[in-house]
């Protein structure tokens, strides 16, 4: 199974709403990543977790809070987002946190604040 | 900021042309990876090339990697309609490559 899963595809939330972005993978890979990609540009990093450890954090506002529970599961929770932090949230996994080797995607989840 | 930087932005060509694109970084490299995007959807890897290599190949794809000039180039041959997509490449000269830094990319139109 070569697939990163996300959930949910969608959210619409307020700016006051708490809300939780899901990422699965199950290669055994031992690197997750989350990105942010805004419209017509190249995602960018924001946290980087290894051996589901945080690694990496991209200076990265605190509304943002990730959470990896295990080797599996990356969670991205959210709360008090503005409306700049719309854009598509892209999961990933490598076998190791280094860019020698590919990353596999998720389809993203596509994150309105209204 | 971007690691790299592709070149052209935006490319249109017929079907059965052959596509370019080139990006450059500014910092060594261990290696430099191209993906392709689908319009709103997950990237899709699609070569690595690694720093000591030159030129690599992957059925439709020819990468080329120049370390001297700290520029790539991504070539498709004989493109499809179902090429059309969005081209990053992404270096790993971030975070002691620990972690992956994209191109702005390049968006590929391929009309039938």
């Amino acid at each position: 199974d070569t697939e990163v899963t996300q959930t949910p595809k969608h959210l619409v939330m307020g700016m006051t709403n708490k809300k939780s972005l899901k990422c699965e993978q199950h290669m055994g890979h031992r690197a997750m990543y989350w990105y942010k990609q805004k419209a017509k540009k190249p995602p960018e990093l924001m946290f980087v977790y290894s051996y589901e450890k945080l690694s990496i954090n991209e200076s990265v506002p605190s509304r943002f809070s990730p959470e990896c529970p295990n080797s599996s599961l990356l969670n991205l929770h959210l709360h008090a987002l503005q409306p700049e932090d719309s854009a598509l949230y892209l999961c990933a996994s490598s076998p190791w946190a280094s860019g020698t080797y590919e990353q596999y995607f998720g389809p993203g989840t596509r994150l309105t604040v209204t | 900021s971007q690691q790299g930087e592709e070149d052209p932005q935006a490319l249109s060509i017929q079907e059965g042309e052959n596509a370019t694109m080139n990006c450059s970084y500014k910092t060594s490299i261990n290696n430099l990876q191209w993906y392709r995007q689908n319009s709103g959807r997950g990237l899709v890897h699609l070569i690595l090339i690694r720093s000591n290599e030159r030129e690599k190949h992957s059925g439709r794809l020819r990468v080329t990697l120049d370390t001297s000039k700290k520029s790539s180039s991504l070539l498709i041959t004989a493109s499809r309609a179902a090429d059309t997509a969005s081209y990053f490449c992404a270096t790993d000269a971030r975070q002691a490559g620990t972690a992956l830094i994209f191109g702005k990319g390049t968006t590929l139109s391929v009309s039938s």
